[in-house]
């Protein structure tokens, strides 16, 4: 079974820079795994911050990027704020309709 | 506006049974692919199945093969998943959400209904 491996926790100060990343049991992650990360607050929808690698939805602020970083696909917040204190999960393209969810990583800002 | 809601979770008994639906609107339902998501208490986000359009196709994570199952009415714009031979693990909040085939991500989500199972 694929396992989608994301750091469990992370934490930065305000104005710092992080990089979650999103890794496959087996194998690489690869622009053909179209990495989504969405942030997510429990009992509410997630929200889709990036989708095919690196495309930023629409009224994201631009400091979210997502790249691939050597073999993971991953997700840079720059200039942290407060507000971006959650839990984020990558989603990757398995094949037709199918996909799998990363473990999840809880970004804290402090 | 597109809307998904959720219902028909509750309580259920280890080893009995429970079908959950999602009634979408806003959008052409038929046209897209449809995929159920479950999220257990303190838990990560799970892909667990989904169906396609017409909903010919369907796919399942291994930890449910077997044991769920996934329909659509395209007549009545509603989802459904059956899940079988329940079990503790299965007591999560289960959320329908639409596939955007062109972009490979869910683009809508409903707010989930919970399942839970205990004796």
């Amino acid at each position: 079974q694929t396992v989608v491996t994301q750091e469990p926790s992370f934490s930065v100060s305000p104005g710092g820079t992080v990089t979650l990343t999103c890794g496959l049991s087996s194998g690489s992650v690869s622009t053909s795994h179209y990495p989504t990360w969405y942030q997510h607050t429990p009992g509410q929808a997630p929200r889709t911050l990036i989708y095919s690698t690196k495309t930023r939805s629409s009224g994201v602020p631009d400091r979210f990027s997502g790249s691939i970083l050597g073999n993971k696909a991953a997700l840079t917040i720059t200039g942290a704020q407060a507000d971006d204190e959650s839990d984020y999960y990558c989603l990757l393209f398995m094949g037709t309709a199918t996909y799998v969810f990363g473990t999840g990583t809880k970004v804290t800002v402090l | 506006e597109v809307q998904l809601l959720e219902s028909g979770g509750g309580l259920a008994q280890p080893g009995g049974s429970l079908r959950i639906s999602c009634v979408a609107s806003g959008f052409t339902f038929d046209t897209y692919a449809m995929s159920w998501v479950r999220q257990a208490p303190g838990k990560g986000l799970e892909w667990v199945s989904a169906i396609s359009g017409s909903g010919h196709s369907t796919y399942y994570a291994d930890s449910v093969k077997g044991r769920f199952t996934i329909s659509r009415d395209n007549s009545k714009n509603t989802l459904y998943l059956e899940i079988n031979s329940l079990r503790a693990e299965d007591t999560a909040v289960y959320s329908c959400a639409r596939e955007s085939a062109a972009n490979y991500l869910y683009d809508s989500w409903g707010r989930g209904t919970l399942v839970t199972v205990s004796s």
